[in-house]
């Protein structure tokens, strides 16, 4: 089976731009997941997505969203870009629930200049 | 918030040598699980303990769990070059629905 993959795998943008990242996950999963990488918060949970329902939200403002489509594909948005939204977007997906094995993409590396 | 804390947070060891990673945590758990992560790669799930094994083994890898303790340890055992990568413990709390990580522990493994 091909593995979870997500685009763009690199982007540059500027400050209160938005920008929308996609996720596609393994064929037969059902649940994705989004976590943001930094050096000083580590990683953190932003949102999980089951049978296009948001199931679980972190602790995140509501410039973060997200959507999940009929064929478990999913989205997440991020408006009005800040410096502190430069990051590793990582999507990770797994057969039912955000606590099953996470399988995860290569990542989006978002730089907000 | 973590919910996990790894240590030590970085480790640097010769090609051979064994590497022993502790993670800690707060609340009671359903599992736990260990992931690695090469430099700004995705993570790679490496094994699930649940709480109620104390043991587990996956090749060159031995989990332990103390959830009396709320510990847990990954040892590498006759570590490669090739294991060089960040090592992340991840818990499923049993009041909760997501997988929380720690902070991870940076390994290098020098030839």
């Amino acid at each position: 089976k091909a593995g979870v993959t997500q685009t763009p795998r690199y982007l540059i943008k500027t400050r209160g731009q938005q920008v929308t990242l996609s996720c596609s996950p393994i064929s037969g999963h059902r649940s994705v997941s989004w976590y943001q990488q930094t050096p000083g918060q580590g990683l953190q949970f932003l949102f999980e997505y089951f049978s296009e329902t948001q199931r679980n939200k972190g602790n995140f403002p509501g410039r973060f969203s997200g959507r999940q489509f009929s064929n478990s594909r999913s989205e997440m948005n991020v408006s009005t870009l800040e410096l502190g939204d430069s990051a590793l977007y990582l999507c990770a997906s797994s057969l039912y629930t955000g606590t099953d094995t996470q399988y995860f993409g290569p990542g989006t590396r978002l730089t907000v200049l | 918030s973590q919910q996990g804390e790894e240590d030590p947070q970085a480790l640097s060891i010769q090609e051979g040598e064994n590497a022993t990673m502790n993670c800690s945590y707060k609340t009671s758990i359903n599992n736990l699980q260990w992931y690695r992560q090469n430099s700004g790669r995705g993570l790679v799930h490496l094994i699930l303990i649940r709480s109620n094994e104390r043991e587990k083994h996956s090749g060159r890898l031995r989990v332990t769990l103390d959830t009396s303790k709320k510990s847990s340890s990954l040892l590498i055992t006759a570590s490669r070059a090739a294991d060089t990568a960040s090592y992340f413990c991840a818990t499923d709390e049993t009041s909760g629905s997501r997988l929380t990580f720690g902070e991870g522990t940076q390994l290098t493994v020098n030839p």
